[in-house]
């Protein structure tokens, strides 16, 4: 267990559609990250978040937006969705400078 | 941040030790070589990380030529639950992590 959690575990929804996915950090860690895994793209960045801003960008869609809380928690947010945002979404935390520790992940199925 | 190489694959025996090689050859002054490894569809789990020295935990060691350009990651006594895919990255503190395709290990008993 590390220490990170997400929320829900399995998400199943339709095209067009919008979902928001939650993350827990580490207690103590002030950065989140959000990566995606696909079949065909593998592990991809797309965001991360230090104590609330945004500090990086990756491969991140426009259809996409993320947040960071003062409480440090952080949400995903995919609009308007389609077939292919079907993935594994990982969220990672860390304290500055040290290694990131990630979640279960959250298993989004569009149809 | 830099790329680096890894074989597709290795296997080893249960019980012996796993030695997975990566290749970096660009790898700038500042940046670290980290080690993950992901367990079918389970979150990547960090194993070890270094900047020029040596290092060892619990879990491995890590073994970072003089000139940088290349490691090795080394489980002394592989066990089937080792068996996952193995990730080889170059990065700065505090940055993201640009995953490839990675090694996937196959221990078999």
């Amino acid at each position: 267990d590390s220490g990170v959690t997400q929320t829900p575990k399995h998400l199943i929804t339709a095209t067009g559609q919008r979902v928001t996915l939650r993350c827990s950090p580490r207690s103590g860690d002030l950065s989140v990250y959000w990566y995606q895994q696909s079949l065909d793209q593998g592990l991809q960045f797309l965001i991360q978040y230090y104590n609330g801003e945004e500090r990086a960008k990756g491969n991140i869609l426009e259809r996409f937006s993320a947040q960071q809380f003062p409480d440090l928690h952080s949400e995903l947010n995919l609009s308007s969705l389609e077939l292919g945002d079907s993935a594994l979404y990982f969220c990672a935390s860390s304290y500055p400078g040290v290694e990131q520790y990630f979640g279960p992940g959250t298993r989004l199925t569009v149809t | 941040d830099a790329k680096t190489t890894q074989p597709p694959s290795m296997d080893c025996a249960e019980g012996r030790a796993a030695n997975l090689p990566c290749n970096h050859s660009t790898i700038s002054g500042n940046e670290y070589v980290y080690w993950y490894r992901q367990i079918h569809s389970q979150g990547p789990q960090y194993i070890i990380h270094g900047l020029k020295n040596n290092e060892t935990n619990e879990m491995a060691s890590l073994i970072i030529t003089e000139d940088r350009k290349s490691s090795t990651l080394i489980l002394p006594h592989a066990t089937l639950r080792d068996t996952a895919v193995y990730y080889c990255i170059v990065t700065g503190a505090n940055s993201k992590l640009t995953f490839g395709k990675g090694i996937t290990l196959s221990v078999r008993p």
